[in-house]
């Protein structure tokens, strides 16, 4: 069975300092990895996805996540938030095979402080 | 241009009562997604499908049945409604190939 640990239930930081959200996964195979983000009233929108290949995956709005499969880790980060980027954000795993199924972690809720 | 759309949005039902959610995508996924949302516990899958007349059992399909009756349309359904169903339920659609869920905006349903 795959699981996701999201250690982290809420973080706050101010505008403009760096940000890591992190992930930590269970899965005996090769996982493929996802970061999902959930502002307030809407469903979940995919940040970034990883497959294989560079463990250092880019995403939308400056967000970027690295795979780290001997700590089974996926930390997603950012260089400079901005308020804009307080929202929940979920991290996933699936096995990856066809019509694998997705499995969330709890989530942490991001708050940037003006 | 929503590709995943739910309805309703807001839902108030009593317990013991019938409740059907509904989700519409027009994406032409083969495989869709009913999680529920609750604080603490992230997103769980309910159940699944991989294209019409076929449904699967999710992680937590107890008291929850589902329909998949064309490509586009996946219903969720609560045959006598509890209090520990009230919820957030969100829908997604998938292709088969990379996994990626694209989701609806969600129906928050409350049972009394």
């Amino acid at each position: 069975a795959q699981s996701v640990t999201q250690p982290d239930a809420r973080v706050t930081v101010s505008e403009g300092a760096s940000l890591q959200l992190r992930c930590k996964y269970s899965y005996s195979g090769t996982p493929y990895l996802f970061w999902y983000v959930q502002y307030p009233r809407q469903g979940l929108q995919l940040l970034l996805k990883y497959y294989s290949g560079d463990p250092v995956v880019q995403g939308v709005n400056g967000f970027e996540a690295e795979f780290i499969k001997s700590n089974s880790s996926f930390h997603l980060r950012k260089a400079s938030v901005h308020w804009s980027d307080s929202a929940v954000y979920f991290c996933a795993v699936s096995a990856g095979n066809a019509g694998a199924k997705l499995t969330f972690g709890g989530g942490t809720r991001l708050t940037v402080r003006p | 241009e929503a590709a995943v759309t739910q309805s309703p949005r807001n839902k108030v039902a009593v317990t013991g009562g019938k409740v059907t959610l509904s989700c519409n995508q027009t994406n032409n996924h083969n495989n869709m997604y009913w999680y529920r949302q609750d604080t603490g516990h992230g997103l769980r899958l309910i159940h699944y499908s991989y294209g019409a007349g076929s449904t699967e059992k999710g992680d937590i399909p107890d008291g929850y049945k589902a329909s998949r009756p064309s490509q586009e349309n996946f219903s969720l359904i609560l045959e006598l409604a509890t209090p520990s169903q009230t919820s957030v339920y969100f829908c997604a659609s998938g292709d088969t190939g990379g996994n990626t869920l694209y989701f609806g905006a969600g129906t928050r349903l409350s049972v009394l």
